[in-house]
């Protein structure tokens, strides 16, 4: 799987959109971007995934740039349920790979008031 | 739908004795896969049970084991028990083979005295 490069920390104000960054310059053509989150002693929660295209949900949108190098997770709206340490992976989802998933350190995100 | 489960949610055990964690994943899942969390190491693979086999292993001495049952339940074992498998041991639950989002358990802690 391709080596993610996150910021180690950032704040947000409430209520404003929170954007993540992600470089994961060697990336290859059959990996997917995913992003998890962990809120302080639970465990990991999915978010979102992309391969190519933009994508979005309830939680969340992704921002994969045309050269799918790096990408951006968007909180529109963040609150302080937000605040968390996310995680964005690299995987590629093939039948050999399984299901395992290769966490880095992780985006702490502290959301203030 | 239930959650994915795991028991005990804490335990207290002494250098040397061995213990077993069990997951519970969600209703149908059938592929669990073991993380081991540190303050020093982040999240970690450990393994990856699908319809009883494993199928992918972390870079874990041998006296991490694990085994999935026909009814998708798996358990971990730690024999020989070293203070530095003081951990968070959490289990992810996912539909197929291969999917995209995962579920992830509350987490056993397991503290080694």
């Amino acid at each position: 799987d391709a080596k993610t490069t996150q910021p180690p920390s950032m704040d947000c104000a409430e209520g404003r959109a929170a954007n993540l960054p992600c470089n994961h310059s060697t990336i290859s053509g059959n990996e997917y971007v995913y992003w998890y989150r962990q809120i302080h002693s639970q465990g990991p929660q999915y978010i979102i995934h992309g391969l190519k295209n933009n994508e979005t949900n309830e939680m969340a949108s992704l921002i994969i740039t045309e050269d799918r190098k790096s990408s951006t997770l968007i909180l529109p709206h963040a609150t302080l349920r937000d605040t968390a340490v996310y995680y964005c992976i690299v995987r590629a989802t093939i039948k050999a790979a399984g299901n395992k998933l290769t966490f880095g350190g992780g985006t702490r995100v502290l959301v203030k008031p | 739908k239930a959650g994915v489960t795991q028991t005990p949610r804490y335990l207290i055990k002494t250098r040397g004795q061995q213990v077993t964690l069990s997951c519970s994943p969600i209703s149908g899942h059938r592929s669990v896969s073991w993380y081991q969390q540190t303050p020093g190491q982040g999240l970690q693979f450990l393994f990856e049970y699908f319809s009883e086999t494993q199928r992918n292993k972390g870079n874990f001495p041998g006296r991490f084991s694990g085994r999935q049952f026909s009814n998708s339940r798996s358990e971990m074992n730690v024999s020989t028990l070293e203070l530095g498998d003081s951990a968070l041991y959490l289990c992810a639950s996912s539909l197929a083979g291969t999917s995209h989002e995962q579920y992830f358990g509350p987490g056993t802690r397991l503290t080694v005295t």
